[in-house]
């Protein structure tokens, strides 16, 4: 059964820090890994997606890694800023066939702090 | 394109009254699933369809629910005889599938559903 883990929960940091979120699932069979975006009250927001073939994956401050041997993935946010704070989840496909339907981590709360 | 769309956006109901919400999908997708998520959880999957093909149900879909998806288009996610327990976030997702398709799932809004 697949299970995915976000750790931290909850993470505070100054304005201009650069950090690391960490999301990690447990059946490494899986055609790829989103990372989403969920301001409070709001649906989500899709980031990046990194397809199983690939290492990574950019979009402007952003940087997505994924180790599927250790079944590890991680958010690189550079230079953080006040408007990056929200709730980060990644999820994977369930099942090893590509119907697209995710299973989520419980997500990390980001506060940046002007 | 203006992404995937939910309609209402919040809905409060009394306990064992009937509602429904509609999921507009990205006009090209053919795939489209609905999720639950509670305060603090990450989203948890109820059901998904491509095109008007109901394919797999949770089993956290109660025989009280029932999604449709007539013509491949738009969907509706009907809920009877709500229970408090049903409060939550419904968020419904689309994407374009197909053997070895890229799926990135592109969320909407949610519906905002509150059941006193």
């Amino acid at each position: 059964k697949q299970e995915v883990t976000q750790i931290p929960a909850a993470l505070s940091v100054p304005e201009g820090e650069n950090l690391v979120l960490n999301c990690s699932f447990t059946d490494s069979a899986i055609y790829n890994l989103q990372w989403f975006r969920q301001d409070p009250g709001k649906g989500l927001t899709s980031l990046l997606l990194i397809q199983s073939s690939q290492r990574e994956q950019t979009s402007g401050r952003l940087n997505a890694s994924l180790d599927k041997s250790s079944g590890r993935s991680t958010l690189y946010i550079a230079a953080s800023q006040p408007g990056d704070s929200a709730t980060y989840l990644c999820a994977v496909p369930l099942g090893s066939s590509n119907t697209g339907k995710l299973i989520f981590g419980q997500g990390t709360t980001l506060q940046v702090k002007p | 394109d203006t992404g995937v769309s939910q309609d209402p956006r919040h809905k409060i109901t009394k306990r064992g009254q009937n509602v429904t919400f509609r999921c507009d999908p990205i006009s090209e997708h053919n795939r489209l699933y609905w999720y639950r998520q509670t305060l603090g959880q990450g989203p948890e999957f109820l059901t998904y369809f491509q095109n008007e093909a109901q394919l797999e149900k949770s089993r956290l879909l109660s025989d009280r629910f029932s999604a449709e998806r007539p013509k491949g288009s738009f969907s509706t996610l009907e809920i009877q005889r709500t229970e408090q327990g049903d409060s939550a976030m419904y968020l419904c997702a689309s994407s374009l599938g197909g053997a070895g398709g890229r799926t990135e799932a592109f969320f909407g809004q949610g519906t905002r559903l509150t059941v006193v």
